[in-house]
């Protein structure tokens, strides 16, 4: 079954550092999401990509989070300065959106990240 | 604006019961899409199934079956014989017609005991 891979699953990292998740979509879909999931928020929609194109990056703080796709391979988000209320997982999904096709998303098995 | 509410936070069964995890949504849009996924203990999210807007057949998979509802906005999910491999946490979701963001609801927390 093709995957939605995420690295790394797990990172510890001193409030301050700058912490880098990687996704890599199923190939050929052309919509990426990046969640994240807290017990006090649920799951929350951070930014997604179009043909790599930023779509919408409306729940995520600007002023610390940026998220990117380098190509269509790779889908990244970044942390700078992170802090302690950054602590959730992450997750990366990916499909097909558009008026092309409508299925349901793949979702990586996130990355949980501890801000200390 | 879109929602989805999830009112059930906790549902505790004994294996072989039948349950019912209630989903309801809010949207302007006509044509949307509505979504059911799985979260095991493990983490991941698991894709169970997909509904448009325009189809309202109820739909059964095994042991699942799905109750979409257009005049009460509903998409109830239902698992019959529950069996302690079905605890997790469950949510609907909804998405509007350009393949775009998942609005998730709460999540319902299913505990099946043996």
């Amino acid at each position: 079954d093709a995957r939605v891979t995420q690295t790394p699953r797990h990172k510890v990292t001193e409030m301050g550092q700058e912490v880098t998740m990687r996704c890599q979509p199923i190939l050929g879909h052309n919509t990426v999401f990046w969640y994240r999931q807290t017990m006090m928020q649920g799951l929350e929609l951070l930014a997604y990509f179009r043909n790599r194109a930023p779509l919408d990056d409306s729940g995520m703080p600007k002023d610390r989070f940026s998220a990117e796709m380098p190509d269509a391979t790779l889908a990244t988000l970044k942390i700078q300065p992170s802090e302690p209320r950054d602590s959730a997982v992450y997750f990366c999904a990916s499909g097909l959106g558009g008026q092309v096709q409508n299925y349901g998303y793949t979702f990586g098995s996130g990355t949980r990240l501890t801000v200390v | 604006a879109q929602k989805v509410t999830q009112a059930q936070t906790e549902i505790s069964v004994v294996e072989k019961e039948d349950v019912t995890l209630d989903c309801v949504y809010e949207t302007r849009d006509t044509t949307y899409y509505l979504f059911w996924y799985k979260q095991p203990p493990s983490g991941e999210l698991v894709f169970l199934i997909r509904r448009n807007s325009f189809d309202e057949q109820n739909e059964i998979s095994g042991r699942y079956s799905w109750n979409f509802q257009k005049s009460t906005s509903s998409f109830n999910f239902t698992i019959t014989a529950s069996q302690v491999v079905d605890s997790a946490v469950y949510f609907c979701a909804l998405r509007d017609a350009q393949g775009g963001k998942l609005i998730f609801g709460q999540g319902t927390e299913l505990s099946v005991k043996p």
